[in-house]
């Protein structure tokens, strides 16, 4: 079966710009988290979501980064006005329920210019 | 908050020897354990995991950890690395009743044919 999918894999954009990262859990997976991850470092977590309510928000560094699951399946991390500090790997991960696996998607790259 | 150390940083191993791979972390209540793997070129890949029972366990391709929980470790092991090993390994963890993983920083394992 399909795993997480995540896209774009690779974004490049300049200082001050808008972007959207898109994260398609694993089908039937009721959770959904967003972790990022620096070079040299492991993911930290950003968000958590269970259905379509953000659960845990408490790693989104500021108000500058928003993520939303409308119907409980795709999620979309939005950062406005991005900066050179916001360069990283922005990591999907989904599990069927709470307290269970998290499985990662490939993963997408930031580069902020 | 917790916390998760892996003291070794980067492990260089030839073909056939054991590995042992440390995993530290800092939280007094119950937790879940993890250990996942990123090879080259891929997206992180659960090798194994604790939530209870047996201390010991098993994973894929021959890796085992063990929690002991007086130590507050649980160390992967392995006790014939091959060259398709090479990875980098990261331990992560919550607290039961909590999504939110903590990562330790990842140990890159480079295996010499």
């Amino acid at each position: 079966g399909a795993g997480v999918s995540q896209t774009p894999s690779n974004k490049v954009t300049e200082k001050g710009k808008y972007v959207e990262l898109r994260c398609d859990p694993i089908s039937g997976h009721t959770a959904l988290y967003w972790y990022r991850q620096s070079l040299g470092q492991g993911p930290e977590f950003l968000i958590y979501f269970q259905g379509t309510g953000a659960a845990d928000d408490s790693g989104l560094p500021n108000d500058r980064f928003f993520a939303v699951r409308p119907e409980g399946s795709v999620s979309t991390l939005k950062i406005q006005r991005t900066e050179r500090g916001d360069s990283a790997m922005y990591l999907c991960a989904s599990s069927l329920s709470t307290q269970e696996t998290q499985y990662f998607g490939p993963g997408t790259r930031l580069l902020v210019l | 908050a917790q916390s998760v150390s892996q003291h070794n940083h980067h492990v260089i191993l030839s073909e056939a020897a054991s590995l042992e791979l440390g995993c530290n972390y800092s939280y007094g209540g119950t937790v879940n354990l993890f250990w996942y793997v990123q090879y080259p070129g891929q997206h992180l890949q659960l090798l194994l995991k604790y939530f209870s029972g047996d201390p010991l366990v098993k994973g894929i391709k021959g890796f085992e950890a063990e929690f002991i929980k007086s130590k507050f470790s649980f160390n992967l092991r392995k006790p014939s690395v091959q060259w398709s090993d090479t990875a980098e390994y990261f331990c992560a963890v919550n607290p039961y009743g909590n999504e939110k993983l903590t990562f330790g920083t990842g140990t890159r394992l480079t295996i010499i044919p």
